[in-house]
């Protein structure tokens, strides 16, 4: 069965660069979610979209933006990236309210 | 502070023994799910149970939930090698649309 696809697995920038994080939910699951995972810590949620909505905020950075597009397939936007950005970046999506969610395997990203 | 923390953080035992994770939380529910991640990889979801459920089995997991303690069990019976991963609890909470919060985790390590 198809999962949830992330774009890059990887990713290295400089500080002040700007990255953009990709993610495909699974087909007909109608909300998508961004999660930020630093080294040992719990996942942090960051942002959600409902059928293209946004429908949730956690605490995203407002050098971070997110929308879902028509085809649902998400992006995350980060600028001017700052050395406490490096984490794990993971999209996941659910099939209704009240559902477990599918998580994708995550970009691990790096600034340097 | 974190809807769920789970305790212990750290948990050593060895294969065939049963693990036992805990986890609490401070706002009412809408369900609470436990989600498992190997070192660095995606989450994977385990096993759901709503606020209205005070039990739940999926095989070798049994979840419990008491609302009134607002706490939360995962259970792991006849551990393997294989189960040695970090274990998440994560509360979807009664307010507008669903978001997962999750905790600290449990690091359960099991030894052949």
């Amino acid at each position: 069965a198809a999962g949830v696809i992330q774009s890059p697995r990887h990713l290295i920038k400089e500080k002040r660069e700007t990255a953009t994080l990709k993610c495909y939910p699974i087909p007909r699951h109608d909300t998508v979610y961004w999660y930020q995972q630093g080294p040992g810590q719990d996942p942090q949620f960051l942002i959600s979209f409902y059928e293209k909505m946004q429908s949730d905020k956690g605490s995203i950075p407002d050098r971070f933006s997110a929308q879902q597009f028509s085809d649902y397939h998400s992006e995350l936007n980060m600028s001017s990236l700052e050395l406490g950005d490096s984490a794990l970046y993971f999209c996941a999506s659910s099939r209704r309210q009240g559902y477990g969610y599918t998580f994708g395997s995550g970009t691990r990203l790096t600034v340097v | 502070s974190q809807q769920g923390e789970e305790d212990p953080q750290a948990l050593s035992i060895q294969e065939g023994e049963n693990a036992t994770m805990n986890c609490s939380y401070k706002t009412s529910i809408n369900n609470l799910q436990w989600y498992r991640q190997n070192s660095g990889r995606g989450l994977v979801h385990l096993i759901l149970i709503r606020s209205n459920e005070r039990e739940k089995h999926s095989g070798r997991l049994r979840v419990t939930l008491d609302t009134s303690k607002k706490s939360s069990s995962l259970l792991i019976t006849a551990s393997r090698a294989a189960d040695t991963a970090s274990y998440f609890c994560a509360t979807d909470v009664q307010s507008g649309y669903s978001t997962l919060t999750f905790g600290k985790g449990t690091m359960l390590l099991v030894s052949p």
